[in-house]
């Protein structure tokens, strides 16, 4: 069946540092990839999403990376701040509307 | 404001009894959809609803029902729980995407339902 791969399953990176999340699909039908961001004890809350008649997209220190060839897009987030330690997971949608979820990177920056 | 609400919050409960996790959406929303958060298995999707009366299943829809009757509620419903469906259930609803546009969109999720089977 269809599957998102992520990884590394914990990251932890210095304050300041960039931090890289990258997910792998299997279905090439898949043509909407969300991120999103969950805190301790907290629901998960989009942070930046592709479609897939784009390469990259940017928000603020956040980008998503898309290469549809490989079915493999990656999260970068640059000049990382304590706020942002939290579990990012990836997903794949198809025009189906059935989601999958990676398996969450637990993210560390440490002060 | 605009919110997903989920009820019971935490629920206690026994294998065989059955029970309903209630979901609601103020934003108008056509989509929705039910999740099971396990720690090192991330959210799989168990049903989704495209519309009033329109339900798929997801992943892992065993031993799950649901139903969409109305625009607002989607209800998940164990009809003989478990102790392998212990976990923290997410309900979320979007609005409809653009055409062509692929998949659900923004997903907004409620703040989730911790169950345990015993």
């Amino acid at each position: 069946g269809e599957n998102v791969e992520q990884h590394p399953s914990t990251l932890s990176v210095q304050e300041g540092d960039s931090a890289v999340i990258k997910c792998t699909y299997s279905d090439s039908a898949s043509n909407y990839f969300p991120w999103y961001k969950q805190e301790l004890g907290k629901r998960p809350q989009l942070i930046i999403d592709i479609r897939s008649n784009v390469g990259e997209k940017k928000d603020q220190r956040i980008a998503v990376t898309l290469n549809k060839t490989a079915k493999h897009f990656s999260l970068h987030i640059t000049e990382t701040q304590p706020e942002d330690s939290a579990v990012y997971f990836c997903a794949a949608n198809n025009r189906g509307f059935k989601t999958i979820f990676g398996a969450g990177t637990r993210l560390f920056v440490k002060a | 404001e605009a919110q997903v609400t989920q009820n019971p919050r935490y629920l206690i409960t026994v294998t065989g009894k059955k029970l309903t996790v209630t979901c609601s959406q103020n934003m108008n929303h056509e989509y929705m959809s039910w999740y099971r958060q396990d720690p090192g298995l991330g959210l799989r999707q168990i049903y989704y609803s495209m519309n009033v009366e329109v339900t798929d299943k997801g992943d892992v829809p065993e031993g799950y029902k649901v139903s969409r009757k109305e625009k607002r509620n989607f209800p998940l419903i164990l009809e003989s729980p478990s102790p392998n469906q212990t976990s923290l259930y997410f309900c979320a609803s979007s609005s409809k995407p653009q055409p062509l546009a692929g998949g659900p969109g923004e997903q907004y999720f409620g703040p989730g339902t911790r169950l345990t089977v015993t």
